[in-house]
């Protein structure tokens, strides 16, 4: 079964800082993934989703994400977060008939 | 106003008893999930279900329960037999086999005494 791995948990940065998040699956073949969003208080909500063709998927809000099969990767970016950037992120990727999600990162913005 | 309603948003039951938590959609979506969210373990899944009256054990099914008697209503009942039920359950939906995205609830957090 397909499992995904997010290696940062809690990253810490300032506005204006460049933001990637770290995302890996298990397994190749065709893969379907996701980033998900938990802001404090609020819903879990989609960011952004990778099914096929170009590599490199545009989100809400300014984030995108670079899908690399030889990497198994789906890394989550933003160039510039703001403090409403706080929250937690998720990765997912799917199998079969369901959602994997990896163990998410906390991001904390300070002004 | 179409979405996923769960109920109660805070919940606290005392150790030994079973409680079960509420999952509403009015999206007209085929499937439903349970996960558990706890702190740095990212979302598990419990339960899901395809189709009514149809349904399937996720990671964590242990020490849960639940029932699809209908497309909208997809309720969990936390057991005694669960070891660890103090957590946030979050529902959600897709529509149908070839989804594109989970629609999720706001979640219920309980807590157990």
């Amino acid at each position: 079964a397909q499992s995904v791995s997010q290696h940062n948990h809690h990253v810490i940065l300032s506005e204006a800082a460049s933001l990637e998040l770290g995302c890996n699956y298990s397994y190749g073949g065709t893969v379907n993934l996701f980033w998900y969003v938990q802001y404090p208080g609020q819903h879990l909500q989609l960011l952004l989703k990778y099914f096929s063709g170009d590599p490199l998927v545009k989100g809400i809000k300014g984030f995108e994400a670079e899908f690399i099969k030889s990497k198994f990767s789906f890394n989550l970016r933003k160039p510039s977060v703001q403090w409403s950037d706080t929250a937690e992120y998720f990765c997912a990727v799917k199998d079969t008939d369901k959602l994997i999600f990896g163990t998410g990162t906390r991001l904390q913005v300070f002004p | 106003d179409g979405g996923i309603t769960q109920s109660p948003k805070y919940l606290f039951r005392k150790e030994g008893q079973n409680v079960t938590l509420s999952c509403e959609q009015n999206l007209n979506h085929d499937a439903m999930y349970w996960y558990r969210q706890d702190p740095g373990q990212g979302l598990r899944l419990i339960y899901y279900s395809q189709i009514v009256n149809d349904f399937q054990k996720g990671d964590i099914a242990e020490g849960y329960s639940v029932s699809r008697e209908k497309k909208e209503s997809f309720p969990l009942t936390v057991t005694s037999a669960q070891k660890n039920p103090t957590a946030f359950y979050l529902c959600a939906t897709t529509g149908g086999i070839a989804y594109n995205e989970q629609f999720f609830g706001p979640g219920t957090r309980l807590t157990v005494l």
